[in-house]
Order: C-alpha cells, then sequence, then structure tokens
C-alpha cells in the first residue's frame, strides 16, 4: 500500500524559508523508475507544479520557481524534501507530494496535502 | 506547454454523462493524464495516456484526444464523481495543469 504523507511549518514569515517533508511508504526511491514530485494549490486556485526528484537523484524544477527551489531525498528513511526561499504571501498554499513511477512524470499517488501560510 | 480547461464549472444530476475539454498550446501527443480531487481526499489518478484508465478507475470514465485536444467523459454520473477534476501534461517539463473543473450536482 502507498502512502505519502507532508509535513510542514503551518506558518512563516516573509523572506524565511519554507522546509516540507514528504514521508512515504509502499515504495522506495532507490527502485529504477521511481519519484517524487511537488505540487502546490493556493486556496481556491489550481495545481502548480514545483520539482520531481528521482531515483538516480536527477531533478527538475518549475523554472518560473528555480532559483527558490530545492529538492532532495533521504532514501533510507524514504523521505523526500523540498525547500523554498525567500517566501513571499503568494506562497500560501497546500502543498503535495506524490509518487511519479515508471520514469513517466506523472502522479499515480497523492498525499493529502499540509496547509502553509506565509504571513508576517 | 499552455493547457486551458473548460468548463471551470459544470453542473448535472446522477444518471447524466457529462465531458470535459482539456487543450493544449502545443502538440503533447498522448501525454495527458487526468486527476479527480475531493475534499478530504487524496488526489486520484484517473486516467494516463489519454485515454487508457488506471486501475480501480471505474468504465464509466473514459479519455479520448490526442495532440492538442483532449476529453474526459463520465456517462452515468453516480453521486461519488461530483468533485474536481484536473488535466496534466507530462509530454514536456514543466509540468502543467488545467485550471480545474468543478462537476456539481443539478
Amino acid at each position: 500500500q502507498v502512502t505519502l504523507k507532508e509535513s510542514g511549518p503551518g506558518i512563516l514569515q516573509p523572506s524565511q524559508t519554507l522546509s516540507l517533508t514528504c514521508t512515504f511508504s509502499g515504495f522506495s526511491l532507490s527502485t529504477y523508475g521511481m519519484g517524487v514530485g511537488w505540487i502546490r494549490q493556493p486556496s481556491g486556485k489550481g495545481l502548480e507544479w514545483l520539482a520531481n526528484i528521482w531515483w538516480d537523484d536527477d531533478k527538475y524544477y518549475n523554472p518560473s520557481l528555480k532559483n527558490r527551489l530545492t529538492i532532495s531525498k533521504d532514501t533510507s528513511n524514504n523521505q523526500a524534501f523540498l525547500k523554498i526561499t525567500n517566501v513571499d504571501t503568494a506562497h500560501t498554499a497546500t502543498y503535495y507530494c506524490a509518487r511519479i513511477r515508471a520514469t513517466v512524470p506523472l502522479f499515480d499517488y497523492w498525499g493529502q496535502g499540509v496547509m502553509v501560510t506565509v504571513s508576517s | 506547454v499552455q493547457m486551458t480547461q473548460s468548463p471551470s464549472c459544470l453542473a448535472a444530476s446522477p444518471g447524466e454523462s457529462v465531458s470535459i475539454s482539456c487543450k493544449a498550446s502545443k502538440n503533447i501527443r498522448n501525454n495527458l493524464v487526468w486527476y479527480q480531487e475531493k475534499p478530504g481526499k487524496a488526489n486520484k489518478l484517473l486516467i494516463h495516456s489519454g485515454s487508457t484508465l488506471q486501475s480501480g478507475t471505474p468504465s464509466r470514465f473514459s479519455g479520448s484526444g490526442s495532440g492538442t485536444d483532449f476529453t474526459l467523459t463520465i456517462r452515468s454520473l453516480e453521486s461519488e464523481d461530483f468533485a474536481v477534476y484536473y488535466c496534466q501534461q507530462y509530454n514536456e517539463y514543466p509540468l502543467t495543469f488545467g485550471s480545474g473543473t468543478k462537476l456539481e450536482i443539478k
């Protein structure tokens, strides 16, 4: 059974760094073809892809945010991470992690998301 | 690749059939998926490769199209189908989503 769960700070101030953790089970990021992606959704709005990391440590970023994003993984502990530097109120959103399988960047299992608010 | 999804909102009754459109700004071959979003639940992958049902997706769901024009059709709507639906292209990075279609009960 594949599960993913996001965790984050809940609230942070503008200019701070947002650190998110995705803890998953039912698959391994050391397995060929596996990956994890991060997607966010501002309240009442649509989905925005942020970044993917693959089993071989290959990484892809949304160019609209690339300079602010860092994705990483801890294969031993079945976790993936996303950092967003210098956040502002526009980064207030629900952040999701999701599994990617078979080298194709579509998301076959999603977490339920974690709400992050950026406010002074 | 910009994904234009329509309509943004759709009202229908149980038993009816509905279709949702997703148009890509360039050729994405058949590299398109449809997701279902419901409150309090994880997003669900319904269809990949434009028309292939993901395991567990009811057969009343179908996807069609290739290139730039895609359609999600739901036949004989059931109460559990009222949700928000998104398309997503995975032909190239950056991955992009449609703006969503909220399917409501009439």
